[in-house]
Parts: C-alpha cells; structure tokens; sequence
C-alpha cells in the first residue's frame, strides 16, 4: 500500500529565509504532484514531476523528484507572505494511474 | 471554463438524513474522485471511477455511495448521516489512459452532520 510523509507538518519562518520541504513516499513511483490550498479554498496544482530528476520553477518555488529515494523537495527561496498556505504532495499509485495517494499536508506561515 | 462544479457548498444535516453530492466536469475527463479532508488527515480517497457506468473504492468508502451515469458527473451518497461525516467533501477529476496528469478540483462542499 502506497503512502506518502511530507515533513514537516507546520512550518513557521521569517520573510526572505530559503527553506525546504520534503515529501516521501513508500512504493515505486515516477509522478508526483504538489498542490497548494489556501484557508477555505480548494487545491491548486503548482508542479506535475512526471520523470526521475524532474525539476520545476514558479517564481520563489522549486520543485525536484528522485524516484530512486522516492523522495520529492519543495524549495522555498526567499520567502514572502504570500507564500503563507498548506502544501500537499500527491503520488500515483503504483500499477497505474489511477489513484493518487495525499500527503496530510504542510502548512506553512511566512512572518513579516 | 467552469472545470469542475460540486452543488452543494453547504449543507447541515441531521443524523440518519440522506443526501446526494453533485460533481460535474466540463474537461472531458475519463477519471473522477470524490475525497474527503478532515484536520490533520489530509485528503483521503472515499470512491473514484475510471469511465462512465464505473465505479471503485477508495481509502474510506464505508457509509458512502456513488455513481458514474453519464461522463461528465460523479455523484456521492450518504444514506443515513452520522456525524462522523461531517467534513469538506472535494470532487476532482483528470485525464485518462497513459497521459493522467494532475488532478483539477471543485471548491468543495462542506457538510456538517449534527
């Protein structure tokens, strides 16, 4: 059964720090997903990383997969309050695409 | 484009009531989920169907039902209400076949059970 860990659950930091955060999951997967969710909104997807070494940008976000590690970063630079959201990592079953398996989710807070 | 439409927004009801969840997509998606996001739980996959006329268990399926009559709805049922239900209830649909790609989401439907 596939699961997924991100860590860490809650992050709190300071305007212009860099940060990362990671996402693990437990079975053989080349797709991995992470999602944005503001306070009482839905999910919006940020990056799809389809392959092993798969990397992403959108502006102060960076994303990268290592599907021998089976582990997903989420790389935040300079951080602003914008930025201040719950982040979900998302992972194909393995065997198919059919089911997508979420991380709980980690929030974050960037403090002025 | 609408996306992904989930009517209602909002419900209350009262232990033992039944109602019905309506997803609708406009995308022409093959696949639709129904999750349900709880504090500290994430989202957790209740059903999900892979075609019109399909439908499949999820993670938590148990006290729900669903049904895929047409392509572009996915509809979710609660027979008999228990608190333990009350929660946001997300639809979400994508693409099918060798090209999944991520999933687009409703803005979600909460219900509270009383």
């Amino acid at each position: 059964e596939l699961k997924v860990e991100q860590n860490p659950l809650f992050l709190s930091m300071q305007e212009g720090k860099n940060y990362t955060i990671y996402c693990n999951y437990s079975t053989t997967s080349d797709r991995l997903y992470w999602y944005r969710q503001d306070p009482g909104k839905s999910l919006e997807s940020l990056f799809v990383l389809l392959s092993n070494g798969a990397v992403k940008q959108e502006g102060r976000l960076m994303a990268s997969l290592d599907t021998k590690a089976r582990l997903s970063t989420l790389h935040i630079t300079a951080a602003v309050h914008d930025l201040s959201a719950t982040y979900f990592c998302a992972v194909d079953s393995q065997g198919g695409s059919e089911k997508l398996v979420f991380g709980k989710g980690m929030k974050l807070t960037v403090n002025p | 484009n609408a996306g992904v439409t989930q009517t209602p927004k909002f419900r209350v009801l009262k232990t033992g009531q039944s109602m019905t969840l309506l997803c609708a997509q406009d995308m022409n998606h093959e696949y639709m989920y129904w999750y349900r996001q709880d504090p500290g739980m994430g989202l957790r996959l209740i059903h999900y169907s892979v075609g019109e006329g399909t439908t499949a268990k999820g993670e938590v399926p148990d006290g729900y039902n669903v049904s895929r009559l047409k392509k572009q709805n996915f509809l979710l049922g609660l027979e008999s209400a228990a608190p333990s239900q009350t929660s946001v209830y997300f639809c979400a649909s994508r693409r099918g076949g060798m090209n999944t790609g991520e999933l687009f989401f409703g803005e979600g439907s909460r219900l509270t059970v009383l």
